[in-house]
């Protein structure tokens, strides 16, 4: 199966600081279409997880622009600009090329 | 409005069975390949398996750990996805989600999930 490693596992962040979470794959995640399927996902407590970057760096609708995505084939970095209090959960990469798809393990963002 | 209303959950013993639905509204239930996650009492996201459109085969995958046991289908005239679960165990304990995502007819990408419903496997 594909690993998702995540890093770091957790962080805490002051209001209006970036922060950054990176997902290493453990093999390329370039579809044979030339496209690489990277998900990042925001779980806010209590609830089901919500879309926020798709195919490594489009934002999903209705995402504010604070959030961005990049990387490629192994490596990958989910960035939040400014970090907002609403910004706080548990952040998941998951990747859409291989069987079984996999999520790295979960990034728990806090705020200071 | 999109929903996915997933049911069925509850208490089962260890090699029990259970049937989990995930009622679809809002979208063209029928052109989704559809999928089920799961997620432990305070751990990740882990994903369970998928079934495609039946105009792409309808065909089903697994993870590993539930190959065998779990069967994904569904029922396209009455918007519903189905996870059929068997020889349940304590480490199926979870909450399980149905969710979609892809690209619709106008090229908008959507993604969706339920709220969860949840399952426990205990004697």
């Amino acid at each position: 199966d594909t690993v998702l490693t995540q890093t770091p596992l957790s962080l805490s962040v002051t209001p209006g600081q970036p922060a950054s979470i990176s997902c290493r794959s453990s093999q390329s995640l370039l579809h044979t279409d030339g496209k690489a399927y990277l998900y990042w996902y925001l779980q806010k407590p209590g609830q089901s997880p919500q879309l926020l970057i798709y195919e490594v760096s489009s934002r999903f609708s209705g995402v504010p622009d604070r959030f961005s995505g990049s990387g490629s084939e192994t490596d990958f970095t989910l960035r939040i600009s400014r970090v907002e209090a609403e910004d706080v959960g548990t952040y998941y990469c998951m990747q859409g090329v291989h069987l079984p798809r996999t999520f790295g393990q979960g990034t728990k963002v806090e705020i200071k | 409005e999109v929903q996915l209303v997933e049911s069925g959950g509850g208490v089962v013993k260890p090699g029990g069975s259970l049937r989990l639905s995930c009622t679809v509204s809002g979208f063209t239930f029928s052109d989704a390949w559809m999928n089920w996650v799961r997620q432990a009492p305070g751990k990740g996201l882990e994903w369970v398996g998928r079934i495609k459109s039946k105009s792409d085969g309808g065909t089903t995958d697994y993870v590993g750990p539930v190959q065998g046991r779990f069967s994904i289908s569904r029922d396209d005239s009455r918007n519903r996805l189905y996870l059929q679960m068997s020889s349940l165990r304590i480490e199926d304990t979870a909450v399980y989600f149905c969710t979609t995502g892809g690209y619709d007819s106008r090229g908008y990408y959507r993604n969706y999930w339920g709220q969860g419903t949840l399952v426990i496997v205990s004697s």
